[in-house]
């Protein structure tokens, strides 16, 4: 079984609607989570990242963590086409891990007009 | 803020020759830099950690005499692929970690390396 599973998608929407990426994971010790957003071809950008469960917006992104269940949520509301790229979410622990991000697969989404 | 450049973005090399990347921070100190290699439809897989003034930590697998990482400043890092050939033709990414708590990174735009 893998640290991080993602849904890996793909997955394909209207413009404006409503867009839910999620992972979970296994290692209790991850305790900073984070999105991160690739096009092709380049270096992925860093989202959103949190530390406690609850929500954390920012503008049209959502980030969910619920610690108890290990599962991890990125909403984008009201998407865009320019919002079509891969999603990948990332983790990290303490200890001897401290540092090292555990990527999920990656989900790719694409928004049509 | 928190800008990480790579150089080159684009390379191709003959078989049996060196290639050295380039990543930096540009407006922040890093004292670790990560390396990271992707294929094509897959996840990031990492490489190696780069300490600042010390050897890089290389994860299983990751042949250390081939994949030559310097870290020699806090906003400098090299991966110098030695040897090349066509298997190690890859898309490799470097990230500085940020001077935040989150451990959030921070990544390159990439290189691509072809090996022909």
């Amino acid at each position: 079984q893998k640290e991080v599973e993602q849904d890996p998608g793909p997955l394909s929407v209207p413009e404006g609607a409503i867009v839910s990426l999620n992972c979970t994971y296994s290692n209790s010790a991850f305790q900073y989570f984070m999105w991160y957003r690739q096009y092709s071809r380049k270096g992925p950008e860093l989202l959103m990242y949190t530390y406690s469960s609850g929500n954390k917006e920012d503008g049209r992104f959502t980030a969910q963590v619920d610690k108890s269940s290990k599962y991890i949520s990125l909403f984008i509301r009201d998407s865009q086409p320019s919002d079509s790229a891969t999603y990948l979410c990332a983790m990290s622990g303490g200890g001897t891990s401290y540092g090292k991000l555990t990527f999920g697969q990656g989900t790719i989404l694409t928004v049509h007009p | 803020g928190a800008v990480v450049s790579q150089h080159p973005s684009r390379v191709i090399c003959k078989s049996g020759t060196s290639v050295k990347i380039e990543c930096r921070s540009l407006d922040f100190q890093a004292t670790t830099m990560f390396w990271y290699r992707q294929f094509p439809k897959q996840s990031l897989m990492l490489m190696a950690t780069s300490n600042e003034g010390s050897k890089a930590t290389y994860e299983q697998g990751v042949e250390k005499d081939k994949f030559l990482i310097n870290h020699a400043s806090l906003t400098l890092s090299t991966l110098t692929v030695t040897s090349a050939h066509p298997e190690d033709s890859s898309f490799y990414i470097c990230s500085a970690r940020g001077t935040g708590v989150f451990n959030e990174q921070y990544f390159g735009p990439g290189t691509r390396l072809t090996v022909t």
